[in-house]
């Protein structure tokens, strides 16, 4: 398996709180996504990174910010949680280029009551 | 706008019987599409990747075909076991930084 972890693996939070999800790989790969993943919408991009410091929004980046300021390490941070947030999370990454095979982490599945 | 389709359907296949998944999109020029296999509570694990000049991937029991003409990948599991049972994702890429948008999946059920 890919060295790529997330923190936490499961997180209950309430709605209005400040949720911040890590994603840490020990591959030195220079992408970074962030994705959800809900029942009939498959996974959809919200943020990507192309190198520290260096991110983009994707599809549905509303309601969500990112951080990368090490190769190692990726912040998704939902600056004030609301119910449409619940979703399982996943980060991965992939190496030379953005057309390369994507390595997934585990997943954190985030409810907000 | 863009768009990939996959069997929304569970796909039920008798163990032994090759298993064939489509992926479609619209409004694409892929350059790459690849396919991951997913298992309930864990994130997707890549399969295959082919090009669009290149017509058929094999890897062991597992086999795509990529027809740029009719906007269509195949992606073929033959002698197939109940462990090939899963969720299968098609995913396309047209070479940004923003790297793939993945198709919703299809569930494959491999019955012994």
């Amino acid at each position: 398996d890919a060295g790529i972890t997330q923190s936490p693996r499961h997180k209950v939070t309430e709605t209005g709180t400040p949720v911040t999800l890590r994603c840490h790989q020990t591959e030195n790969h220079r992408y970074m996504y962030w994705y959800r993943q809900d029942p009939g919408h498959g996974l959809r991009l919200i943020h990507y990174s192309y190198g520290v410091k260096d991110t983009d929004k994707g599809e549905v980046s509303d309601g969500y910010s990112v951080s990368r300021s090490k190769t190692e390490d990726f912040l998704l941070t939902l600056e004030s949680a609301t119910s449409s947030q619940t979703s399982v999370y996943f980060c991965a990454i992939s190496g030379t280029s953005s057309t390369d095979t994507q390595y997934f982490g585990p997943g954190t599945r985030l409810t907000v009551l | 706008s863009q768009k990939i389709e996959q069997n929304s359907e569970a796909l039920n296949i008798q163990e032994g019987k090759t298993a064939t998944l489509t992926c479609n999109y619209t409004n694409y020029s892929p350059a790459y599409l690849q396919w991951y296999r997913q298992d309930p509570g864990r994130g997707p694990v890549f399969l295959l990747l082919i090009r669009e000049n290149e017509k058929e991937k094999r890897k062991e029991r597992l086999k795509v075909t990529f027809d740029t003409t009719l906007k269509q990948s195949l992606f073929h599991i033959t002698a197939s076991q109940p462990a090939d049972s899963a969720t299968y994702l098609c995913a396309l890429t047209g070479g940004g930084a923003d790297g793939l948008t993945f198709g919703k999946g299809t569930h494959l059920i491999i019955q012994p």
